[in-house]
């Protein structure tokens, strides 16, 4: 079975940093693409970012370009995401997923919320 | 990279089948054939997939979901609607820019 947990959320003061984490299992982690997408409280979906397979390529969202960076390490089956200059905009659950160019969300994690405050 | 546009709720009664528009553009809808999926999303859990490809189910969702395209409109419907199906849907598309797009959003109501 495929499980993404995502970790690392919490409350944090503007301006500060995180980093989220997401465990993978039940797939091969280093065959797939992988995204985080975003919800604010109330709203819609956001694509965040993705990564290649090896890391090789990572493509973001204009409006996060240059305080979002996402990694991977397929030793420990593992997708982080570096969040700089946090905003009270940026508060919302992030998800983890696996993606195809198909589906920018073939499974996904429970979510971790950040609070910006 | 703007939202794709979905209408904000569609309504229907059980039993009823009820269509769901994504409007893009040519950089995005409109020019991947195939690179259209679709979620739905119950209230307080995660999105699950439940098309992708424009029209292809994954294994175990209901055959009453079917998706279609048109030009920069793709289309998720509903058919025999069920109390179960009252969830919010997105659509998504990849984009000319190697990125994706989400839709608005529409909130499904089972009258």
């Amino acid at each position: 079975e495929v499980q993404l947990v995502e970790s690392g959320g919490g409350l944090v003061q503007p301006g500060g940093s995180l980093r989220l984490s997401c465990a993978a299992s039940g797939f091969t982690f280093s065959s797939y693409w992988m995204t985080w997408v975003r919800q604010a409280p109330g709203k819609g979906l956001e694509w965040v970012a993705n990564i290649k397979e090896d890391g090789s390529e990572r493509y973001y969202v204009d409006s996060l370009k240059g305080r979002f960076t996402i990694s991977r390490d397929n030793a420990k089956n593992s997708l982080f995401l570096q969040i700089n200059s946090l905003r009270a905009e940026d508060t919302a659950v992030y998800y983890c997923t696996s993606t195809n160019v198909a589906a920018a969300g073939l499974h996904w994690g429970q979510g971790t919320l950040v609070t910006v405050s | 990279q703007s939202a794709l546009t979905q209408p904000a709720s569609v309504s229907g009664s059980p039993g009823q089948s009820i269509a769901i528009s994504c409007i893009g553009t040519s950089s995005d809808v409109g020019n991947y054939y195939k690179y259209v999926s679709w979620y739905q999303q119950h209230p307080g859990k995660a999105p699950k997939l439940i098309v992708y490809d424009v029209t292809t189910r994954p294994s175990g969702v209901s055959t009453r979901f079917s998706g279609s395209k048109s030009g920069n409109t793709a289309y998720l419907t509903i058919s025999g609607l069920q109390a179960e199906d009252e969830a919010d849907y997105y659509c998504c598309s990849y984009t000319n820019t190697d990125t994706y797009v989400f839709g608005t959003g529409t909130k499904v109501t089972v009258l």
